[in-house]
């Protein structure tokens, strides 16, 4: 079946460990997402990438880093600079940068911070 | 740059009542414009999205949006809401000029029986 995978579905970090999230996707889209979801504050975009090894930071990139070795894999690294990484995050991917195509998510990852 | 504003955190409405959530954009470029839906500890599902031509979009579940740009908004309706549409939804405004796909920050859909 077609779609975006993310792992894990849970996952729980120290303070001060850097923790990477997985995404990946096998529908052949060349544009690839990350979103952190907060209560009240909707889907922030962290990092965006529209071509394999290139990337753009979003609205909220401080703390985080990606990167785009293959087109099918957009991971994300939460680092110990991140001062409040407990969150729910998601992952897109679009056709192309264009956007006149949906984007699909995964069914995220919830971070906790213990 | 682009933004989305979305009216109302939370909306109840009745079973079998008029369901009305509404979006307004910011967007320096034709816009293209998206409702998702979300379930708990889910991803987002597509309902609707606008890129060009007829400004009424129809999508799934019975939900249908009008773009307006003199309003610059894109509000979600359905006529008769059913409780299975409880969930969040989100709008988003993304344009070709930036690749950037941003949401608003969601309103939580409560059907009351």
């Amino acid at each position: 079946d077609g779609g975006i995978t993310q792992s894990p579905k849970y996952l729980f970090r120290k303070e001060g460990q850097n923790v990477t999230l997985s995404c990946e996707q096998n529908l052949n889209h060349d544009a690839m997402y990350w979103y952190r979801q907060d209560p009240g504050q909707g889907l922030r975009l962290i990092y965006y990438s529209q071509i394999v090894n290139d990337f753009q930071k979003g609205d909220i990139a401080e703390g985080y880093s990606v990167s785009r070795e293959k087109k099918e894999s957009f991971p994300l690294t939460v680092t110990s600079a991140q001062k409040n990484p407990t969150a729910f995050y998601l992952c897109a991917s679009s056709l192309h940068r264009d956007l006149n195509t949906e984007a699909f998510f995964g069914q995220g990852t919830r971070l906790t911070v213990v | 740059a682009q933004s989305v504003t979305q009216l109302g955190s939370h909306v109840s409405v009745s079973e079998g009542a008029l369901v009305l959530l509404r979006c307004n954009y910011s967007s320096s470029v034709p816009p293209y414009l998206f409702w998702y839906v979300q379930y708990p500890n889910q991803g987002l599902q597509l309902l609707l999205k606008y890129t060009t031509g007829a400004t009424l979009v129809k999508g799934i579940n019975g939900f249908e949006a009008e773009f307006k740009k003199s309003e610059t908004s894109f509000h979600l309706t359905k006529p008769s809401a059913h409780m299975s549409d409880a969930a969040e939804y989100f709008c988003a405004v993304g344009s070709s000029n930036t690749g950037k796909l941003i949401f608003g920050q969601g309103t939580t859909l409560q059907v009351k029986p």
